[in-house]
């Protein structure tokens, strides 16, 4: 049964401290996502890839934010320095983009992140 | 640009009535439309989807259908559960459009099912 998978589940850490998330993608897919969500928020998209390929980082905070794809199977958000209102869930999807066609995105059961 | 609206929750209901949650969408070009659905503690699942206009998705009692002339994409359940109580999402992404593969979700709409 493929999934996508993140670790670590939760993590708790102290403000400034930095914070890496995974996400291993379905085999095969082509695209991936992080989003991050928050009561207040909902869910936002932070950054998207395609064939390893950042297409859209704008909803990242870039001067303490970073997703980087070093290979088809790992994907990487990295937060330095963590600041309190860090603190959600974030969620990795992938999916396949073929020509003019999407799969649906299959979610991680994401990364529950505290920052005290 | 693309976005979808769905109705504010919370949504609480005896078990055995019936579900309805409103989703409208505004798109540019022809999208696909999803039903997502979390459960505590879980990632997104897909619940449903429709690829065109007129499409119907169906899974696990749950139906939507595409309607391009009210740019809506409904949920109803007949029948609903208390296993049923989760947060529905309602999506959109349209690959042929300058934003890619890109998925806009609604800000999703508590149920809680009592017995």
């Amino acid at each position: 049964d493929a999934r996508v998978t993140q670790t670590p589940r939760d993590k708790v850490t102290e403000m400034g401290q930095e914070v890496t998330m995974r996400c291993q993608p379905i085999l095969g897919h082509n695209t991936v996502f992080w989003y991050r969500q928050t009561m207040k928020q909902g869910l936002e998209l932070l950054a998207y890839f395609r064939n390893r390929a950042p297409l859209d980082d704008s909803g990242m905070p870039k001067d303490r934010f970073s997703a980087e794809m070093p290979d088809a199977t790992l994907a990487t958000l990295k937060i330095q320095p963590s600041e309190p209102r860090d603190s959600a869930v974030y969620f990795c999807a992938s999916g396949l983009r073929t020509g003019a066609l999407n799969t649906e995105a299959f979610f991680g059961q994401g990364t529950r992140l505290t920052v005290v | 640009g693309d976005s979808v609206t769905q109705m504010e929750g919370p949504v609480t209901l005896s078990e055995e009535a019936f579900l309805t949650i409103n989703c409208t969408y505004t798109a540019t070009g022809y999208p696909s439309l999803f039903w997502y659905v979390q459960y505590p503690g879980e990632g997104l699942q897909l619940l449903l989807k429709a690829t065109k206009a007129d499409d119907k998705g169906s899974n696990k009692g749950f139906e939507a259908t595409y309607r391009k002339e009210t740019t809506s994409f409904h949920l109803e359940k007949g029948s609903v559960q208390v296993s049923d109580s989760a947060v529905y999402f309602c999506a959109l992404s349209d690959p042929r459009t300058n934003t890619g593969n890109q998925f806009y979700f609604g800000t999703g709409t508590s149920l809680t099912v009592i017995p």
